[in-house]
């Protein structure tokens, strides 16, 4: 049972343009939720996060949006840059399945490639 | 730079041969993770440390043991591995256990031949 699913595997972009990147995910526990980037060989990083409470967080270029009724998030990267160009994974933490704690759930991840 | 070192970077061992998987920290979190990553899956969680206090998933198979002697410190070990377990695996950190961000290590690729 996957609860969090990015959709999209792959995204092509063009440099200075707008990276729309998209997640949903199907437990309504779910109460923070998290971006992260991994390049190759190299451990995922955190890039931006968003609590339930908010339905948008800005951080330079990263832009997340949180749609709960939807039960969808998106991440925004304005303008993309060739450096942009790696996996980004999104993440859902929340207190559900009969844990105490609020354990992170990722999706599959999306490749995103910036074309100079 | 405080961060989360895992080693070695890759590992090759032989289908059943035991094999550990380190992991050190130096943001003195209190928690610790251990996740498997196939090519284009999610990141699965296989257990976690929150300080002594082990926790397993429950779909963790037995195989896979883990072991925090410090709060520094945490390892890895497979018994017999398979050609299954071939994967990256992934460790990382965080200061307590509810919405948190986790930093990870740069990862330990496993194969099994």
């Amino acid at each position: 049972d996957q609860q969090v699913k990015q959709n999209s595997p792959s995204l092509s972009v063009q440099e200075g343009r707008i990276s729309i990147l998209n997640c949903d995910y199907t437990n309504s526990m779910f109460d923070y939720f998290l971006w992260y980037k991994k390049y190759p060989a190299e451990g995922p990083t955190f890039l931006i996060s968003i609590s339930s409470i908010k339905d948008k967080n800005e951080d330079g270029r990263f832009t997340v949006f949180l749609n709960k009724s939807a039960k969808h998030l998106s991440l925004h990267i304005v303008p993309s840059q060739p450096g942009d160009s790696a996996v980004y994974f999104c993440a859902a933490s929340g207190v559900a399945g009969g844990t105490s704690y609020g354990k992170l759930t990722f999706g599959q991840g999306t490749i995103l490639t910036v074309h100079p | 730079d405080a961060m989360v070192i895992q080693n070695p970077r890759y590992q090759v061992t032989q289908f059943g041969k035991p094999v550990t998987l380190s992991c050190s920290q130096t943001l003195n979190h209190n928690v610790m993770y251990w996740y498997q990553q196939k090519s284009s899956q999610a990141p699965k969680l296989l257990f976690h440390y929150y300080d002594k206090d082990f926790n397993n998933e429950a779909d963790t198979p037995d195989n896979f043991q883990s072991r925090r002697p410090n709060t520094s410190f945490c390892f890895l070990d497979i018994r017999s591995p398979g050609l299954g377990d071939a994967a990256m695996y992934l460790c990382a950190t965080s200061k307590g256990r509810t919405n948190e961000k986790l930093f990870f290590g740069s990862g330990t690729q496993l194969s099994v031949l």
